[in-house]
């Protein structure tokens, strides 16, 4: 099956600062990377997808590229603020099933 | 509002006991899932289906069980077998194949 890898699993920045996030995957076959953010106590909520045939998106402060060639994607904040404090996951998915990441818990200091 | 219900948040049970969390979804998605959230990692799928009446086993299904006799609800048993239940349980729903996962707000069990 798919392996999916994160890293790092904690990244302290200082506000406004940029963070960034990083996910490898195994299986070539996957074709849709979303990310979530999940705060304590709660599920995760999506805040930025891609799919395998686009390069990067951007939402505001936040971007996801994908390098298919190498099965690599990434999440890229920028300017962060204390309320991007929280727990994210990248995720592969191919045929209605989704594979985690372990998780990144990053700590934005004021 | 759409969205999914899971109860209850919190669960507590004694060794030898069969529990049974619960999740609703009103969002019309055909695809429900079960996952499991250990500290300080990641989710670990334990059961999905995508149709009513039709589940598949994810990579930690012993232990557990589910059921899906409507569109908009499934159920996860957690069974007497499962060796370290305590955990946070998250249930989920997409339209599709690769569509939006939506997450439930989670159910947190911990065996006594």
């Amino acid at each position: 099956g798919e392996n999916v890898e994160q890293h790092p699993s904690t990244l302290s920045v200082q506000e406004g600062d940029s963070a960034v996030i990083k996910c490898t995957y195994s299986d070539s076959a996957s074709n849709y990377f979303p990310w979530y953010k999940q705060e304590l106590g709660k599920g995760p909520q999506l805040i930025i997808d891609i799919r395998s045939n686009v390069g990067e998106k951007k939402d505001q402060r936040i971007a996801v590229t994908l390098n298919k060639t190498a099965k690599h994607f990434s999440l890229h904040i920028t300017e962060t603020q204390p309320e991007d404090s929280a727990v994210y996951f990248c995720a592969a998915s191919m045929d209605w099933k989704f594979y985690f990441g372990s998780g990144t818990k990053l700590n934005v200091k004021p | 509002d759409g969205g999914i219900t899971q109860s209850p948040k919190y669960l507590f049970r004694k060794e030898g006991q069969n529990v049974t969390l619960s999740c609703e979804q009103n969002l019309n998605h055909d695809a429900m899932y079960w996952y499991r959230q250990d500290p300080g990692q990641g989710l670990r799928l334990i059961y999905y289906s995508q149709i009513v009446n039709d589940f598949q086993k994810g990579d930690i299904a012993e232990g557990y069980s589910v059921s899906r006799e409507k569109k908009e609800s499934f159920p996860l048993t957690v069974t007497s077998a499962q060796k370290n239940p305590t955990a946070f349980y998250l249930c989920a729903s997409s339209i599709s194949a690769s569509g939006e996962l939506f997450f439930g707000e989670g159910s947190r069990l911990t065996v006594l």
